[in-house]
């Protein structure tokens, strides 16, 4: 019953280095969705994939791109990380259908960078 | 555009009190409404979501919400408290087109940190 796996859980870049954080889901939903989390700041969508095939911007895309390999994956890169990307990422997905349809998040990726 | 502001970014109850957590939306559309938990080192959980039509709105773990469309409010309480209780809260609007189409996009609140007095 893995539901949306998030892998590393943990990340320390330094500042110029990239990084892809993968995210999958079993769930057979058709959406998915990346957002960072800061303290006092909620969640903030940085992109969304509506289904296979497509992508599009959220709130703060600046410094990511994203890639929807398949149904079930949909990765975060960073090409070249800096200090302000520090944050807590989650990954979460939705059943298409109904605007009351609610996400399901993965547990997260804590990622700093020196 | 859809918009939620959660007041107060922290609310402590002693054990066995009311639970009250305020969330106002900004909606031209009638919203679509979501209450989610996130434990420490964790990612959200749904607790409830708003139904169209209906007021007051049962989720998990004993918590409940009530629609108010004329106070655009959802605020979320739990007759209550206990303990486990204690966490994160947050409050969100999803993204509708007039139409009633999504792409399912939600809009959060800032959120509202649960402590929980013995």
């Amino acid at each position: 019953n893995a539901g949306v796996t998030q892998t590393p859980k943990f990340q320390v870049l330094k500042t110029g280095q990239s990084m892809t954080l993968q995210c999958a889901q079993d769930m057979n939903h058709n959406s998915m969705y990346w957002y960072r989390q800061d303290p006092g700041m909620g969640l903030r969508l940085i992109y969304y994939s509506a289904s296979e095939g497509t992508t599009d911007k959220g709130e703060v895309p600046n410094g990511y791109n994203v890639s929807r390999l398949n149904k079930r994956e949909f990765s975060l890169r960073l090409e070249s990380a800096a200090p302000s990307q520090t944050s807590v990422y989650f990954c979460a997905s939705r059943l298409t259908g109904g605007s009351n349809q609610p996400q399901h998040f993965g547990d997260g990726t804590r990622l700093s960078i020196l | 555009a859809q918009s939620v502001t959660q007041l107060g970014s922290h609310v402590s109850v002693s054990e066995g009190a009311l639970v009250l957590l305020r969330c106002n939306y900004s909606s031209s559309v009638p919203p679509y409404l979501f209450w989610y938990v996130q434990y420490p080192n964790q990612g959200l959980q749904l607790l409830l979501k708003y139904t169209t039509g209906a007021t007051l709105v049962k989720g998990i773990n004993g918590f409940e919400a009530e629609f108010k469309k004329s106070e655009t409010s959802f605020h979320l309480t739990k007759p209550s408290a206990h303990m486990s209780d204690a966490a994160e809260y947050f409050c969100a609007v999803s993204d509708q087109t007039s139409r009633g189409s999504t792409l399912g996009r939600l809009y959060f609140g800032r959120g509202t940190q649960l402590t929980v007095w013995p």
